[in-house]
């Protein structure tokens, strides 16, 4: 149990377009997402904590226009990167908390901006 | 500020033997500490916890231990394999949010 899944896994895409990376919870209702960013030989930075129905909660330096957040179900979350550049490339890994705190972390999205 | 720092980014250890992975953090505020295991273009899976009032916790061939009074917290697997081979994150928790250290890459030869 506790399967979270990411789509796409790799996405390569030009400077400038928007890109949406989804996460769903597959066996189990997610009462918080989180969105983590993860740069080469660095640890996972929280990017935004999104609560079902609620808008997400931007962790500091992180701007919320660019990175929109939605979270529409208690098994879906999705980040649309807006105006991808360069500088966004990373690897982005959401996690899904039931009510206990524990979370649970989908297998990651690669994104290549050119 | 790297609140939580893993200062190895890399362990080379011999099958068999003990793998020591360690941890410090500077919030004394951290209520919960994890480890996780991370393989190449996968998310991290979880390993072991250790509450903050605990020293020690165990589970199998791993076993984590917590020195409050040093902010230091460190991973023992014992005896090492290697399918361990992996990078493992030392987190901490707070207010329902976690904070990962930078990692370590973890290689067992056989």
């Amino acid at each position: 149990g506790a399967v979270v899944s990411q789509h796409p896994s790799r996405v390569i895409c030009k400077s400038g377009t928007s890109v949406k990376i989804e996460c769903r919870s597959l066996d189990f209702q997610a009462t918080t997402m989180f969105w983590y960013r993860q740069f080469p030989k660095q640890s996972l930075m929280l990017m935004a904590t999104s609560n079902e129905g609620s808008k997400a909660t931007y962790e500091q330096g992180v701007e919320k226009d660019k990175f929109l957040i939605n979270h529409a179900s208690l098994t879906l979350s999705t980040l649309t990167v807006t105006s991808a550049h360069p500088e966004d490339s990373s690897f982005y890994i959401c996690s899904a908390s039931p009510a206990n705190n524990e979370q649970f972390f989908g297998p990651g999205t690669r994104l290549t901006v050119l | 500020d790297q609140q939580v720092k893993q200062n190895s980014p890399s362990l080379s250890v011999q099958e068999g033997r003990i793998s020591i992975l360690n941890c410090d953090y500077t919030n004394s505020m951290f209520d919960y500490f994890l480890w996780y295991k991370k393989y190449p273009a996968e998310g991290p899976t979880f390993l072991i916890s250790i509450s903050s009032i605990k020293d020690k916790n165990e589970d199998g061939r791993f076993t984590v231990f917590l020195n409050k009074s040093a902010k230091h917290l460190s991973l023992h697997i014992v005896p090492s394999q290697p399918g361990d081979s992996a990078v493992y994150f030392c987190a901490a928790l707070l207010r329902g949010k976690l904070i990962f250290g930078q990692g370590t890459e973890l290689s067992v030869k056989p």
